[in-house]
């Protein structure tokens, strides 16, 4: 069985500040590992995947992630927020397979202050 | 690239009847699409993964007679909410794969009166 978990429900930084969304993972088998966006009353966008290739993921927007096996972790970080980052954030987790299951953590939600 | 379209992106129905939401992937083919429900300020729950040409698969306490899904072509899933009730209302979206990435589409928020 696959899951995530999702440090903190609601996270909030000063514009301009480091973003640092904590996601742990816990897969029986080598894992994908997604971060997604959700802005309100809309669908999913992905942020940045790992499907085994390099640890440390460039995604869209500007965020990354790193891939680390021994923490099981896979937190996203973003160097400096904009106020256009707020946003609730889903972590993800799935098998390697091309028509597999994601399982969602429960969310962050990121507020940015100005 | 990929887009997966759902339709409708919101619903109102009364109490009883019967709602029935698409998931359209629009540039390629996907034989196995998955539909989640999302409560306010709570993540995506897995419902139901659908298969082209074959029964839908549930997650355990998915009432499967209450979510008819059918993926009759390689394009193409519903979800048909039967006899829906204020309970229902939520946030539906569906997902499909293309080689290592899902697409999912912009989801249906359906509210039962």
């Amino acid at each position: 069985a696959q899951s995530v978990t999702q440090l903190g429900s609601h996270v909030s930084v000063s514009e301009g500040a480091l973003v640092l969304l904590r996601c742990n993972y816990s897969s029986s088998v080598p894992p994908y590992l997604f971060w997604y966006v959700q802005y309100p009353n809309q669908g999913l966008q992905l942020l940045l995947k790992y499907t085994s290739a390099a640890t440390l993921v460039k995604g869209i927007n500007g965020f990354e992630a790193e891939f680390k096996k021994s923490e099981t972790s896979f937190h996203l970080t973003k160097p400096s927020a904009h106020m256009s980052d707020a946003a609730e954030y889903f972590c993800a987790v799935s098998v390697r397979s091309s028509a597999s299951k994601i399982i969602f953590g429960s969310g962050t939600r990121l507020s940015i202050r100005p | 690239g990929a887009v997966v379209s759902q339709h409708p992106s919101w619903v109102i129905c009364k109490s009883g009847t019967s709602v029935k939401i698409e998931c359209r992937s629009l540039d390629f083919q996907a034989t196995t699409m998955f539909w989640y429900r999302q409560f306010p300020k709570q993540s995506l729950m897995l419902m139901a993964t659908s298969n082209e040409g074959s029964k839908a698969t549930y997650e355990q306490g998915v009432e499967k007679d209450k979510f008819l899904i059918n993926h009759a072509s390689l394009t193409l899933s519903t979800l048909t909410v039967t006899s829906a009730h204020p309970e229902d209302s939520s946030f539906y979206i569906c997902s499909a794969f293309r080689d290592t990435e899902a697409f999912f589409g912009q989801g249906t928020r359906l509210t039962v009166v």
